[in-house]
């Protein structure tokens, strides 16, 4: 079974500070990773695709990073509008399945 | 836009139909999802409509539910059958990014089902 898992669990950062979020994979992955950001409220939002893309709209300080196993979504300044629940996800070439992270919570302090 | 609909409280064994309906520039030339999230769980990918009327399930629920999409009307709907507890969860339609995408680029506002 495929499993992304992600850490640490709780980030509390204040305004201004880095953050470095991880999404390990339980196999070498087959396709890029993409990950999302979900806010209360709201329908999860696309911030990176393919890996290191980001989508329309999102600032530059959305790094996504890694590869193999390894792969990290860097917020270089964190903003008030960053807290949130962040989750990787990536899709299984084989058997077509989609896969999400059990999520990093972002809290800004 | 994606706009859904449905969903609800519903007893063990019954059934729910839920819909997505979007603009023809949101649904045309995309493979469309259903992605649900149990209460303090991630996101669990259910089902995708592909192309050529390609349909995919996860394994919990290949063979209760079922996904319909109509072209001319811009929909996509879960029929969701023999509901359990653990099917208890926000469900959000998601259009990929054309047709053979790895990721999700819009997503509807979610609908709650019930299963108790």
């Amino acid at each position: 079974e495929f499993v992304l898992t992600q850490s640490p669990a709780t980030l509390s950062l204040s305004p201004g500070e880095r953050a470095t979020l991880s999404c390990r994979a339980s196999q070498t992955v087959d396709t890029p990773l993409a990950w999302y950001q979900h806010r209360p409220g709201q329908p999860p939002r696309l911030l990176i695709y393919d890996g290191y893309n980001r989508a329309t709209g999102i600032p530059g300080r959305f790094v996504g990073r890694g590869s193999g196993t390894d792969f990290t979504l860097t917020i270089s300044s964190l903003g008030p509008d960053d807290s949130g629940v962040y989750y990787c996800q990536h899709r299984q070439l084989r058997g077509s399945s989609w896969t999400f992270g059990q999520g990093t919570k972002v809290e800004i302090k | 836009q994606l706009l859904q609909s449905g969903g609800g409280l519903e007893q063990p064994g019954g059934s729910l139909r839920l819909s997505c309906v979007g603009s023809d520039l949101a649904f045309r030339n995309h493979a469309m999802s259903w992605v649900r999230q149990a209460p303090g769980k991630g996101p669990e990918w259910v089902s995708t409509f592909g192309n050529v009327r390609d349909t995919y399930y996860t394994a919990s629920v290949r063979g209760r539910f079922t996904v319909f999409r109509d072209y001319d009307k811009n929909t996509l709907d879960l029929q969701l059958n023999n509901l359990r507890v653990e099917d208890t969860a926000v469900y959000y339609c998601a259009r990929h990014d054309g047709w053979n995408s790895h990721y999700f680029d819009l997503w509807g506002q979610g609908t709650p089902v019930t299963v108790s």
